[in-house]
């Protein structure tokens, strides 16, 4: 069974300080999906990176940045220089398929606090 | 419209009514999904439809019943709900892809509760 886990429950930062977020997984698929999702208060899910197993590449985006280590299940997610807007709950979750659709195992989430 | 919309936003209903929760999608996807979220817990797949076909029913209690009439548009009716069913319901969508695994766009939920 696939498992996402995410070991941080709450972060609370000062603005401008740079935080990482831990992802560790448990797949026995060989290819595999990741993805990080944002849910500010409003509730809604927003989308934010994408990466295959095969695509060991760390990513930017802006202040946000991702670390992908196939050889320790890791998929951690920074934010440097944090905003008052970044706080949020942040998921990590891993996909395995649904005839040609996609389930999504989601970790608990860190909820972000991000104050002046 | 753009994105994923969800109806109604919030959802008050006794243990013996019927409701629907009704999704839809304005990104030209074909695949759905609907997700549950209790407090303290991580978001539980439901239901997923791929090109209008059921794909997965993760175990869902019988209370539950989703329809997919098309691609565009996602029911749960809901009937004989108990207190413990009370969450935020989500509604996402995505493409599919038999060799490829696209990421899924999620609406802003449905808070119910059920007393």
């Amino acid at each position: 069974a696939q498992k996402v886990t995410q070991a941080q429950t709450e972060i609370s930062v000062v603005e401008k300080e740079d935080v990482t977020l831990d992802c560790v997984y448990e797949t026995r698929d060989t290819t595999y999906y990741l993805f990080w999702y944002k849910q500010p208060p409003s509730g809604e899910l927003v989308f934010l990176i994408r990466r295959n197993s095969f695509d060991e590449q760390n990513e930017i985006s802006g202040r946000y940045s991702w670390n992908f280590q196939k050889s320790t299940s890791s998929f951690n997610f920074t934010i440097t220089a944090s905003q008052v807007v970044d706080s949020a709950v942040y998921f990590c979750a891993l996909s395995e398929t649904a005839g040609t659709a996609s389930k999504l195992t989601f970790g608990t989430g860190t909820r972000l606090q991000v104050t002046l | 419209e753009t994105g994923v919309t969800q109806t109604p936003r919030h959802l008050v209903m006794g243990m013996t009514n019927k409701k629907s929760l009704k999704c839809e999608q304005h990104l030209g996807h074909n695949a759905m999904y609907w997700y549950k979220q209790s407090a303290k817990k991580p978001l539980e797949l439901m239901f997923v439809y791929s090109l209008e076909e059921r794909v997965e029913n993760n175990s869902v209690p019988s209370r539950f019943s989703p329809e997919c009439p098309n691609s565009s548009h996602l029911f749960l009716h809901l009937h004989t709900l108990q207190p413990e069913d009370s969450a935020l319901y989500l509604c996402a969508s995505s493409l599919t892809g038999t060799a490829y695994t696209y990421e899924q766009y999620f609406g802003p939920g449905t808070r119910l509760t059920v007393t």
